[in-house]
């Protein structure tokens, strides 16, 4: 089994410029949340993905938006790059069944 | 709103025991969830508490008081690979993948 995979796992954009982050559940897992994660804070959540819709949002702009593919693997876009979004981007999926969430090592995106 | 604290950082000794504390307010409850997370990984999951007491697992023990708003996750018999942020976090009421996180404790364990 291999967890949750995301990709890239490091990368540095320019302010303005657009970004799509990359993330594949474990298997059997159908819900995936997206989680942003400033250095030395806690995660943060962004949204959730559930049957290829966006399910929940949190505190977060338009310009963080997202997808959900037939096979459960998900998106997420964020337009019009600022320093600020310069954060540790986790992937986290899971299902009815199962008690927790599992995370995906996450992508490392610095903004410059 | 969701507010959930827990200490930044703590330094324990090899071989000792620490206890990292987390209280919360949030307006629903579904579980309080402790993650471990090293420097550049993915937070794992190390245990779960949704009725009051003590959950045991190994050298790991959490402990959770509803009426209180309080929990705890207990190290024993630590070791050097247990130097890693701990967080804290607890399970939305209506949504079982969304979780509201502590900033985390980074504990320090030293020779």
């Amino acid at each position: 089994d291999a967890g949750v995979t995301q990709s890239p796992t490091h990368l540095i954009k320019t302010r303005g410029q657009q970004v799509t982050l990359r993330c594949s559940p474990k298997s059997g897992h159908d819900t995936v949340s997206w989680y942003q994660q400033a250095l030395g804070q806690g995660p943060q959540f962004i949204f959730q993905y559930y049957e290829e819709e966006e399910r929940q949002r949190g505190n977060f702009p338009d310009r963080f938006s997202g997808h959900q593919f037939p096979n459960y693997s998900s998106e997420l876009n964020v337009n019009a790059l600022l320093l600020g979004d310069s954060a540790l981007y986790l992937c986290a999926s899971s299902a009815v069944a199962v008690t927790e969430a599992f995370f995906g090592q996450g992508t490392r995106l610095t903004v410059v | 709103g969701q507010n959930i604290d827990q200490p930044t950082e703590m330094t324990a000794t090899e071989g000792a025991i620490v206890q990292i504390n987390c209280t919360y307010q949030t307006s629903g409850f579904n579980g309080l969830f402790w993650y471990q997370q090293h420097a550049g990984e993915a937070p794992t999951f190390l245990s779960y508490n949704v009725l009051d007491g003590l959950e045991e697992k190994g050298r790991f023990s959490s402990f959770l008081s509803r009426s209180k708003g309080y929990s705890y996750l207990l190290l024993k018999e630590l070791q050097m690979k247990d130097s890693a942020s701990y967080l804290c976090a607890v399970r939305d009421q209506n949504n079982f993948n969304k979780f509201y996180f502590g900033s985390g404790t980074k504990l320090n364990v030293k020779p």
